[in-house]
């Protein structure tokens, strides 16, 4: 079963500073690969989607992340943090035929003013 | 506005009653997905689906039971059994029937707590 591990569940950053939040897939490639985001006592939102097109995809709010084999990654950054990017995000993996998605144990940001 | 309505947002329950969440999209989305949210342990999946009148059971299906008797709804309900059942519980959808491409749309969430 494919799965994803995401290292870190707080990591905090200054505004304006570099955003790295970590994933990284199980031993199979899976066909896709996605980022989430989750406000406070919300549902969570698509950031972006890997899908073997390109393996640098950029996201919505300046959010990219690169698809690397060779290290098993697909590691989410933001060139510059702003205060409204503090929230949860989530690492997924879609298996099952297609038909299931699998939720990394999340990282929540916090930016610091 | 195409979306995933999620109800009750808040819900207190005593202990050994049952309780159903609703969950209803207007997406025309095939499949229908519950997960679970605590602290630390990301989403799990309790139950999922893919059509009508059927359905599977996900990663942590015990104490849950659903039915998905009309494309736009899935009803969850929270059954005694459950021996943990306070939790943030969250409905999802997406096009499914080899359609899918796995991005799921999400509710705003339900959160549930036995007093």
């Amino acid at each position: 079963a494919q799965s994803v591990t995401q290292l870190g569940s707080h990591v905090s950053v200054s505004e304006g500073a570099l955003v790295l939040l970590r994933c990284n897939y199980s031993s199979s490639v899976p066909p896709y690969l996605f980022w989430y985001v989750q406000y406070p006592n919300q549902g969570l939102q698509l950031l972006l989607k890997y899908t073997s097109a390109a393996t640098l995809v950029k996201g919505i709010n300046g959010f990219e992340a690169e698809f690397k084999k060779s290290e098993t990654s697909f590691h989410l950054t933001k060139p510059s943090a702003h205060m409204s990017d503090a929230a949860e995000y989530f690492c997924a993996v879609i298996e099952g035929g297609y038909q299931k998605v699998t939720f990394g144990t999340g990282t929540k940001l916090q930016v610091i003013p | 506005d195409g979306g995933i309505t999620q109800s009750p947002k808040y819900l207190f329950r005593k202990e050994g009653q049952n309780v159903t969440l609703s969950c209803e999209q207007n997406l025309n989305h095939d499949a229908m997905y519950w997960y679970r949210q605590d602290p630390g342990q990301g989403l799990r999946l309790i139950y999922y689906s893919q059509i009508v009148n059927d359905f599977q059971k996900g990663d942590i299906a015990e104490g849950y039971s659903v039915s998905r008797e009309k494309k736009e709804s899935f009803p969850l309900t929270v059954t005694s059994a459950q021996k943990n059942p306070t939790a943030f519980y969250l409905c999802a959808s997406s096009l499914g029937q080899g359609r899918n491409t796995g991005e799921l749309f999400f509710g705003e969430g339900s959160r549930l707590t036995v007093l």
